[in-house]
């Protein structure tokens, strides 16, 4: 069975410039988590999507970050315009659903380097 | 507010030595518990989940434990391998319903030297 997908597996830009983090979840996985993780820390959920809906981003800041997940299965995370705190590890994981036992499939995600 | 914490941030041991790595967290009204392994530049890989009513699981060399009234766990590795050097993260899911509000510890970075 393929993982998770996570292009590109590093990116540098300057602030104030635009960037897109791709995910490809496991084939058959409904639903898609992107996390961002950074160094020292454990991962913080930004917002989760049940097929192609946006089920809780509560954590994701809104003003600079969107995402979408078009026919429920890739997904792209978005930050326009980048911040020299967005510096971090963003982590796409997806699972079959959100039963009891699913357990979670992360990729090897994105380090982002804003400069 | 739940928080989870792990003690030590880093930890060195000689190969073979037997080790254990501790998680604690705030609120006790756990659903489950979960220990990730992360090597650098990867995600977290599951390596065991405990439910709430359960006290231990074994995975080949590794096992975790429970304690909810203490907010305590602790995973344990037997007979360390130079293979084992990554950082070990623990995470608590509140409730049954879904991930949403997984919270994650900060980890700790073990290296088992040769």
């Amino acid at each position: 069975e393929a993982g998770v997908v996570q292009s590109p597996r590093y990116k540098i830009i300057e602030k104030k410039q635009p960037v897109a983090f791709w995910c490809n979840p496991i084939s058959g996985h409904n639903t898609l988590y992107w996390y961002r993780q950074n160094l020292g820390q454990g991962p913080e959920l930004l917002i989760r999507y049940e097929n192609e809906e946006a089920v809780d981003d509560s954590q994701l800041p809104k003003d600079r970050f969107s995402a979408e997940r078009l026919k429920g299965v890739d997904s792209t995370l978005k930050i326009q315009p980048a911040e020299l705190g967005d510096s971090a590890v963003y982590l796409c994981a997806s699972s079959p659903g959100t039963g009891t036992d699913s357990p979670l499939h992360f990729g090897n995600g994105t380090r982002l380097t804003v400069t | 507010k739940q928080e989870v914490t792990q003690i030590p941030a880093a930890l060195s041991v000689p190969e073979g030595e037997n080790l254990v790595l501790n998680c604690s967290f705030t609120d006790s009204a756990i659903y489950n518990l979960q220990w990730f392994r992360q090597d650098p530049g990867k995600g977290l890989t599951s390596l065991l989940l405990i439910q709430s009513s359960q006290r231990e699981q074994t995975s080949g060399r590794l096992n975790a434990s429970l304690d909810k009234s203490s907010g305590r766990s602790t995973l344990y590795i037997a007979a360390s391998q130079p293979g084992d050097s990554a950082t070990y993260l623990c995470a608590v899911r509140p409730d049954e319903t879904s991930y949403d509000k997984v919270i994650f510890g900060p980890g700790t970075s073990l290296s088992v030297i040769p």
